[in-house]
């Protein structure tokens, strides 16, 4: 079983549409959860850092943690042509220099 | 707003020849990183790095890799004899919280 198990994809939605990105884990360890944001050949962009289940919002996006259920999410809003990209979950069991173990990736297109 | 830098973008090499990646990560960050991806698959782990010694290491950062901080901006991953396998996208990033990465470079060894 890997650690970190992303909703495959791809996902293809409409301008405007909701969209949500879905990672489970397998390591009741990890502490901290991050979602990345990456174009193809570029290096992966920080989107949302949480440690703590419960959702936190910034703009647009989402990031909902359920560490009862190894479950976390990432909510789009009015999705744009723009968030058309590969996201990533990643987690790590301590800040202190811990490694991020990351998903899969999951491909977005938003169509206009 | 600040942010990890990476030199070469794109490195060409023959396989058997020595390589040097160059990272300079934010400049009040405590942790470095380096991960790699090969085409079409996940980010991995390579090894981190704090207070001027390694922090941890993956199976893949065999005795071939190498990281060193030479001065107090500069972080360098240093492949010592490279195979065709080890061509990827090398990410370098940095922390004091959350990993921030650079842009990454594109290792293609032939």
């Amino acid at each position: 079983q890997k650690e970190v198990e992303q909703d495959p994809g791809p996902l293809s939605v409409p301008e405007g549409a909701i969209v949500s990105l879905n990672c489970t884990y397998s390591n009741s360890a990890f502490q901290y959860f991050m979602w990345y944001r990456q174009y193809s050949r570029k290096g992966p962009e920080l989107l949302m850092y949480t440690y703590s289940s419960g959702n936190k919002e910034d703009g647009r996006f989402t990031a909902q943690v359920d560490k009862s259920s190894k479950y976390i999410s990432l909510f789009i809003r009015d999705s744009q042509p723009s968030d058309s990209a590969t996201y990533l979950c990643a987690m790590i069991l301590n800040t202190n220099a811990g490694k991020s173990t990351f998903g899969d990736g999951t491909t977005l297109t938003v169509k206009p | 707003e600040p942010e990890v830098t990476q030199t070469p973008s794109h490195q060409v090499t023959q396989m058997g020849q020595e390589v040097i990646l160059r990272c300079v990560p934010i400049s009040n960050h405590l942790y470095f990183y380096w991960y790699r991806q090969i085409l079409g698959q996940k980010v991995e782990f390579l090894v981190s790095f704090y207070n001027n010694e390694i922090s941890e290491k993956s199976e893949i950062f065999d005795d071939q890799f190498s990281v060193e901080r030479p001065d107090g901006s500069n972080f360098t991953l240093k492949i010592r004899s490279t195979k065709l396998e080890d061509s990827a996208m090398y990410f370098c990033a940095s922390s004091l919280l959350a990993q921030y990465f650079g842009p990454g470079t594109r290792l293609t060894v032939l």
